[in-house]
């Protein structure tokens, strides 16, 4: 069964701090994922999209790495801002005939002044 | 601002009624979903439609009926709804068919309270 498994579950830092979420996944075979932050109230927003020739992408202070070998990602967020306070959550999709994404269940990052 | 526009925001509506969640984008994108959130947990998947046409219905309850007029616009009509569909109701969009596994992109949601 295709599962995708984040931690921690939820974090809390201070402004200019950095941080690392975590995301496991069992999905195969592997076509891509898939970082998305989803602010209270709103819609995600997708991050970075990475495929299995991809090892790290950033997209401003956020960089996810990707390690198809253990089915490991990670994003990093740099010097993070109040405005940084969200879900996030990691999106995993499979080439093998669905073409269903399995969520995870997000990390909900709280960023203090 | 989101590309993906869903109306109303905000709904209540009680057992007996109908309704219908209205989305739409003008990216040009062919494929269009409809997502349910519940409150801390991750979306999942209803209906997905690729090039106007339903290809997958996540074995969702019949009172949930999707429509799709033309390419920009996604429906989602209601009728004899349950409390336990209380919920954020999500559409999104990505470019071609749905299953090149593009990025989504998704609109606000609709909040749905059943009384």
């Amino acid at each position: 069964k295709n599962q995708v498994e984040q931690s921690p579950q939820s974090l809390i830092i201070l402004e200019g701090k950095n941080c690392t979420l975590q995301c496991n996944y069992t999905v195969s075979p592997f076509s891509n994922l898939r970082w998305y932050k989803q602010d209270t109230g709103r819609g995600p927003v997708s991050l970075t999209i990475m495929t299995f020739s991809e090892n790290t992408k950033s997209n401003g202070r956020y960089t996810a790495t990707l390690d198809a070998d253990t089915k490991q990602s990670s994003l990093h967020i740099t010097a993070s801002q109040l405005s940084d306070s969200a879900s996030y959550i990691c999106v995993v999709s499979s080439t093998g005939g669905s073409y269903i994404p399995t969520f995870g269940r997000g990390t909900s990052l709280i960023v203090h002044p | 601002d989101t590309e993906v526009t869903q109306t109303p925001k905000h709904l209540v509506m009680g057992m007996t009624n109908k309704k219908s969640l209205k989305c739409e984008q003008h990216m040009g994108h062919r494929a269009m979903y409809w997502y349910k959130q519940k409150a801390k947990k991750p979306p999942e998947l209803m209906f997905v439609y690729s090039y106007e046409k339903l290809s997958i219905n996540e074995s969702v309850p019949s009172r949930f009926s999707p429509e799709c007029p033309n390419s920009s616009l996604l429906n989602l009509h209601l009728h004899a709804l349950q409390p336990e569909d209380s919920a954020l109701y999500l559409c999104a969009s990505s470019q071609d068919g749905a299953e090149v596994n593009q990025p989504q992109h998704f609109g606000d949601g609709t909040r749905l309270s059943i009384l």
